[in-house]
């Protein structure tokens, strides 16, 4: 069964600390995204990765880091230089980086306190 | 970036007809998608239309484009309380170097049974 797993679902923290929230896909895709979405808007880009090994930056990459060391997993961090970090983070994939056709994760909602 | 512009809220009685609406700017997208989103969950690609169509239909779904005024609808034939959702357009460039989309802020509808 394909698909896109976000871990965990829901995730707390304190202000000041670093927090990594997991990205895995077993559709084969090159390329990965990770969005933030705030109420009442649309999805930003915070970063995008279109093969292994590499990535880019975002619309809104401040405060932001990632990794793309296997095909499969796209983690982003969180880090406590991002100002207002509590937000809904969205992992997307497709199938090669000139492919528009995004298919996302269930989605984590970070809440930092 | 490009502009993706759509209306907020819209109500419909269960089984009318919803049309939700949205606007672009980029005259260069090659497709233009629909993606849906429950509460809590991540985005669910509905149905794409390409740039050189007028008007696409699956089931109870129908797209129509008019690349004139670059205008995009969602109709949903017999809506019912289950279709309630927000509902997102966005467009993209499949020629592009990075397959990235342009969100609008979702068209939240509510079904009343």
């Amino acid at each position: 069964d394909g698909g896109i797993t976000q871990s965990p679902k829901y995730l707390f923290r304190k202000e000041g600390q670093n927090v990594t929230l997991s990205c895995e896909q077993n559709l084969n895709h090159d390329a990965m995204y990770w969005y933030r979405q705030d109420p009442g808007q649309g999805l930003r880009l915070i970063y995008y990765s279109q093969i292994v090994n590499d990535f880019q930056k975002g619309d809104i990459a401040e405060g932001y880091s990632v990794s793309r060391e296997k095909k499969e997993s796209f983690p982003l961090t969180v880090t406590s230089a991002q100002k207002n970090p509590t937000a809904f983070y969205l992992c997307a994939s497709s199938i090669d980086a000139q492919t528009a056709e995004q298919y996302f994760g269930p989605g984590t909602r970070l809440t930092v306190t | 970036g490009e502009d993706v512009e759509q209306s907020l809220f819209l109500s419909v009685r269960e089984g009318d007809s919803s049309v939700i609406n949205c606007t672009y700017t980029d005259s260069s997208s090659t497709y233009l998608y629909w993606y849906k989103q429950e509460p809590g969950a991540g985005l669910q690609l509905l149905t794409y239309i390409f740039s050189n169509m007028d008007m696409k239909q699956d089931q109870r779904l129908t797209v129509l484009l008019n690349k004139k005024d670059k205008h995009l609808s969602l109709r949903i034939a017999d809506t019912q309380t289950g279709d309630s959702a927000i509902y997102f357009c966005a467009e993209g460039d499949r020629g592009s170097t990075l397959g990235r989309l342009y969100f609008g802020r979702g068209t939240q509808l509510t079904v009343w049974p």
